[in-house]
């Protein structure tokens, strides 16, 4: 299995435009996690998913993001429209029905809004 | 307060001494307990894991908890130069509970 699978590995962008990262979780997982990670903040959970369905979104900042997972092999988070602050690395993670010890990451997003 | 305590470092050791990690936290209803190693420009990995109390080895790794004090702790012994990392503790109230982070600890061995 090729893990969790994040795209783009790196994202520079103005502020004020769209901004689309992809994930694809390992086949079989029914859990998929979006975290934030900065210096400041740490590691934030921002949202997750258990069967495609959403089940706790209380770590999205604003609604200015959003996330969906159409189908069990790939989720999205969009941020619209992006601002300076929202530079951070962006992680994904899926794991398997209980199992907490089984989340496996992604290598992430980093992103840089200028 | 954060739910979860961690020192965010630096520490810096020299290679072959023990390394002790530690992170506190606020909620008993804890049950699950991970450490995730989180090398430079990629995605944590679990290291080890424990439930409840008590101590797990693994090679030249320990995990400790205590929750009568709510305190957990990462032993590395013989550290090696391939141990430099960022080390972050975790923890849940079940198997179907989010896990919380801690901020994690830099950790860098001298050869």
């Amino acid at each position: 299995d090729a893990g969790v699978i994040q795209s783009p590995r790196h994202e520079v962008t103005e502020m004020g435009q769209e901004v689309t990262l992809r994930c694809k979780p390992i086949s079989g997982h029914d859990y998929l996690f979006w975290y934030r990670q900065t210096m400041m903040r740490g590691l934030e959970l921002l949202i997750y998913f258990n069967n495609n369905v959403p089940i706790d979104d209380s770590g999205m900042p604003e609604d200015r993001f959003s996330a969906k997972m159409p189908n069990a092999s790939f989720s999205t988070l969009k941020i619209q429209p992006s601002e300076p602050r929202d530079s951070a690395v962006y992680f994904c993670a899926s794991s398997l029905a209980g199992q907490p010890y089984g989340y496996t990451f992604g290598s992430g997003t980093r992103l840089t809004v200028v | 307060q954060k739910e979860v305590e961690q020192d965010p470092g630096p520490l810096s050791v020299p290679e072959g001494a023990i390394v002790s990690l530690n992170c506190t936290y606020s909620n008993s209803a804890f049950q699950y307990f991970m450490w995730y190693r989180q090398y430079s420009r990629k995605g944590p990995e679990l290291l080890m894991y424990t439930y409840s109390s008590g101590n797990k080895e693994d090679g030249r790794f320990t995990a400790q908890v205590d929750k009568s004090s709510k305190y957990i702790s990462l032993f590395i012994r013989d550290s090696q130069p391939s141990d430099s990392a960022t080390y972050l503790c975790a923890m849940s109230r079940s198997s179907a509970s989010k896990i919380i982070f801690g901020s994690g600890t830099r950790l860098s061995i001298r050869p």
